[in-house]
């Protein structure tokens, strides 16, 4: 079975740039969240998705971020006009059970570490 | 709110052995408990989990770990360590909608041949 794929593993841009993550999670896992650690800090929540909809998007920074999950496949997140602070890594992960049970278990993929200049 | 601490940053070991890494929580209801390892290049690979029951679970790569509710404590253990063991640890807690997983800051693990 595949795991969670996410690309770019590393992305370079300057302040003011877009950058657009991707990930793809395990196929038919229904639940896809994404993570985040800023340098030095640890990591946190961003948003959930349970196929196409955003099920908890507490965690996100501000409106420069935007997460779609078309089709309830792959996700992808947008950071626009990207700034300094957003330097980090963006984990992805997925579960197949929701909710609070044994089986709930996230699998997270390796990452994209975004760099802003 | 939830939160999970690791005071650790960073440990050093010596190859063979025996490692604890401390993780402490703070959360209103039962919590559920996890342990993940990132080696260079990786994922977040999940090492074990605690849900109820036996309060000395078992893992992957030989570790364990133990709920004691009474010190708010979780921490990681392993008998002997092996160079592969290098890697950074996280503790996180789960909270009651099972969607959103709180971490510690981690604890970044060397190992001395």
């Amino acid at each position: 079975e595949a795991g969670v794929t996410q690309f770019p593993s590393h992305s370079v841009i300057e302040k003011g740039q877009t950058v657009t993550l991707r990930c793809d999670p395990i196929s038919g896992h229904d639940n896809l969240y994404w993570y985040r650690r800023v340098m030095g800090k640890e990591i946190k929540f961003l948003l959930h998705f349970v196929k196409e909809s955003k099920q908890d998007e507490s965690g996100m920074p501000n409106n420069r971020f935007l997460a779609e999950r078309t089709g309830g496949t792959y996700s992808t997140l947008k950071v626009q006009p990207a700034e300094l602070e957003d330097s980090g890594v963006y984990f992805c992960a997925s579960s197949l059970y929701p909710g609070v049970t044994g089986a709930n278990v996230l699998t997270f993929g390796a990452g994209s570490r975004l760099t802003v200049l | 709110a939830q939160s999970v601490t690791q005071p650790d940053i960073h440990i050093t070991v010596s190859e063979g052995a025996s490692l604890e890494l401390r993780c402490n929580y703070s959360y209103g209801a039962t919590p559920y408990l996890f342990w993940y390892v990132q080696s260079p290049g990786q994922g977040l690979q999940l090492l074990l989990k605690y849900f109820s029951g036996d309060t000395l679970v078992q893992g992957i790569k030989g570790f364990e770990a133990e709920f004691k509710r009474s010190q708010s404590s979780f921490n990681l253990r392993k008998p002997s360590v092996h160079w592969s063991d290098a890697a950074e640890y996280f503790c996180a807690v789960l909270n009651n909608a099972g969607n959103m997983l709180t971490f510690g800051g981690g604890t970044r693990l060397m190992v001395k041949p």
